[in-house]
This record gives structure tokens, C-alpha cells and sequence, in this order.
């Protein structure tokens, strides 16, 4: 699987949009790029995950640039629920397994 | 839908002694599970796949008799930890990819384990 570079941390501010980046430069063609979060000491829970589009869902925007290179992870109006450790994993279908690199832990202040 | 339940969610047990972990898929099955460990502040590393009715497979680095892993049903993994000891604390996390793809990999709560 390909490597993911992400920021170790950052704060946001309650209500404001969080963007979190991520760099995928050795991304394959058939792997997906995958978010995931984990609040402390719970599983990780999916987020959202996309290929080459830009994907929206009830919880994030997932922008992929044109040579899916990088990826930013938007959460639109960030809690304080949205505190969290966010990793960025890049994968393929074809191969079960997840790799977690660090992650970026995401600090929401009032 | 697509829950995995993770069973127990903590347990603490003296040395030398064993420990069973489940992880159920309620809604979906699954022939492939996946077992995770994650040490304080550190991020999750994956031990071993395991498949339905075959043997798992380990990751480099993991002893197979010290987790003996059995995926006896399509909805039921565990991890057993054979003789345990304190350096085995940890937090023990399990995961699975329903079907259909949409929903990605569903993990479990997590079962925190300390050894004494």
C-alpha cells in the first residue's frame, strides 16, 4: 500500500469548517484513498473514501487533486465531538488489509 | 447497519493465564476478519487476517501460538491470548468489510486488555 504523510496535529475552532490534509504521492491506480477517525479508546469509524472524484457525505467532503497525489478532508462545521485522531490510508479493492500511519490528531475548541 | 461487535470491552487478567476476545458481525458475514492491537498513543497495528475456515494469517512479527485466532462461523472471530503477560496490555481492536464496499472497513469498540 502506498504511504500517506499527514500534519501530526491541529485545533479548529467550534463551527468553523476543518480541512485536514494528506499526501498520497506514490498512490497506484486502483487504490482508493480511505478516512477514518478514532476517538480516544474507541475503534476507528469510517468517515468516508473515494478514487478519483470528490466524494460528499452526511459527515465530510473528500477532495482528491486531478493527480490524486493529495486529498483534503473537509468537515464543514467541526464539534466538539469531531475531536479525534484522523487517518488518511490509501488502498486497493483487491487487498483486504489497512495500514494506519499516525494520523493527525484534531483538537476542537470552543 | 454493518456492526461489528467486539466482545469483551475491557478485561484484566493475571499473568500466565489466557484470554478469549470476540468479534461478531451482526448484520453481515464475514470471511475475512481483521485483529488490530494498539499501544498507548501509538497508532494500530495490524497482527493478523482472519479467514473462515482456514488458518489466519500473521503479520511479520507476530507469534501465531501466542494469539491463536479461529474464524469457526461466518460471523464469529477470536483471539485467544495464551499465556499472558503484563507486556500484552493492550488495546485489541477488530475489523471487517461488509459487503457491497459503501460502507468500507467496520471496526469493533475495542477490548482493553491488562495483564497484572
Amino acid at each position: 500500500d502506498a504511504k500517506t504523510t499527514q500534519p501530526t496535529s491541529m485545533d479548529c475552532a467550534e463551527g468553523r469548517a476543518a480541512n485536514l490534509p494528506c499526501n498520497h504521492s506514490t498512490i497506484s491506480g486502483n487504490e482508493y484513498v480511505y478516512w477514518y477517525r478514532q476517538i480516544h479508546s474507541q475503534g476507528p469509524q469510517y468517515i468516508i473514501h473515494g478514487l478519483k472524484n470528490n466524494e460528499t457525505n452526511e459527515m465530510a467532503s473528500l477532495i482528491i487533486t486531478e493527480d490524486r497525489k493529495s486529498s483534503t478532508l473537509i468537515l464543514p462545521h467541526a464539534t466538539l465531538r469531531d475531536t479525534a485522531v484522523y487517518y488518511c490510508i490509501v488502498s486497493s479493492t483487491g487487498d483486504y488489509k489497512l495500514s494506519f500511519g499516525a494520523g493527525t490528531t484534531v483538537t476542537v475548541r470552543a | 447497519g454493518a456492526v461489528v461487535s467486539q466482545h469483551p470491552s475491557r478485561v484484566i487478567c493475571k499473568s500466565g493465564t489466557s484470554v478469549k476476545i470476540e468479534c461478531r458481525s451482526l448484520d453481515f458475514q464475514a470471511t475475512t476478519m481483521f485483529w488490530y492491537r494498539q499501544f498507548p498513543k501509538q497508532s494500530l497495528m495490524l497482527m493478523a487476517t482472519s479467514n473462515e475456515g482456514s488458518k489466519a494469517t500473521y503479520e511479520q512479527g507476530v507469534e501465531k501460538d501466542k494469539f491463536l485466532i479461529n474464524h469457526a462461523s461466518l460471523t464469529l472471530s477470536t483471539l485467544t491470548v495464551t499465556s499472558a503477560h503484563p507486556e500484552d496490555s493492550s488495546f485489541y481492536i477488530c475489523s471487517a468489510r461488509p459487503p457491497g464496499f459503501i460502507y468500507g472497513y467496520t471496526f469493533g469498540s475495542g477490548t482493553r486488555l491488562t495483564v497484572v
